[in-house]
């Protein structure tokens, strides 16, 4: 599986946007690259899934770039109830485990 | 969206008992659901793979006889903490795919143990 890393922790301001960048430099050909988002003591939230280019949903925007080797989560104008642990997961299939690495611990203040 | 669920949320036991956690999977049929526990402050580590119909995987350090699973139909996995310890208190969470690549995660359970 592939190994990820992440930035241990971010500050932001409300309204800001703000970026995850994840490198993932052992990705293989059939992974995928999932974010989730973790509020403390509850279970991870899916946020969004992307294989190449971009992929934005309502809530955010995953960019990769060609190579794969790492991906940007981008959340536009955050609130204070984006304060939570940022997940970046890289895996083949969800029928496969995920193995999780130490996250991003995003704290946006007013 | 799919949906996968836990009960119960919250578990207090006295230590050496036994505590059943349930997860299951409320809109769709998963024929694998997988188990993690979560200590304070950090990441979700892999303790098994729960098969329908057969044995779970376990990872490398994870006791099999201490944390029994049973996936006895489509819907639900059990995981069962035996004999608790204190050292056992933790969020345990499990996760379910109703299709290739998108993971759903129960809200977890926390055990406590006295």
């Amino acid at each position: 599986l592939a190994k990820t890393t992440q930035p241990i922790s971010m500050d932001s301001y409300e309204g800001q946007e703000v970026n995850i960048t994840c490198s993932h430099n052992n990705i293989a050909t059939n992974d995928y690259i999932t974010w989730y988002q973790q509020f403390p003591s509850q279970g991870p939230r899916f946020i969004i899934q992307g294989y190449k280019t971009k992929v934005t949903n309502e809530v955010a925007s995953l960019f990769i770039p060609a190579d794969r080797k790492s991906s940007t989560l981008s959340l536009p104008r955050v609130s204070l109830s984006d304060t939570a642990v940022y997940y970046c997961l890289v895996g083949d299939t969800g029928r496969r485990a995920l193995t999780f690495g130490s996250g991003t611990r995003l704290q946006v203040q007013p | 969206g799919a949906v996968v669920s836990q009960h119960p949320s919250r578990v207090i036991c006295k230590s050496g008992t036994s505590v059943k956690i349930e997860c299951r999977s409320l809109d769709f049929q998963a024929t694998t659901m997988f188990w993690y526990r979560q200590f304070p402050k950090k990441s979700l580590m892999l303790m098994a793979t729960s098969n329908e119909g057969s044995k779970a995987t376990y990872e490398q350090g994870v006791e099999k006889d201490k944390f029994l699973i049973n996936h006895a139909s489509l819907t639900l996995s059990t995981l069962t903490v035996t004999s608790a310890h204190p050292e056992d208190s933790s969020f345990y969470i499990c996760s379910a795919s109703p299709r290739d690549g998108e993971l759903f995660f129960g809200e977890g359970s926390r055990l406590t143990v006295l």
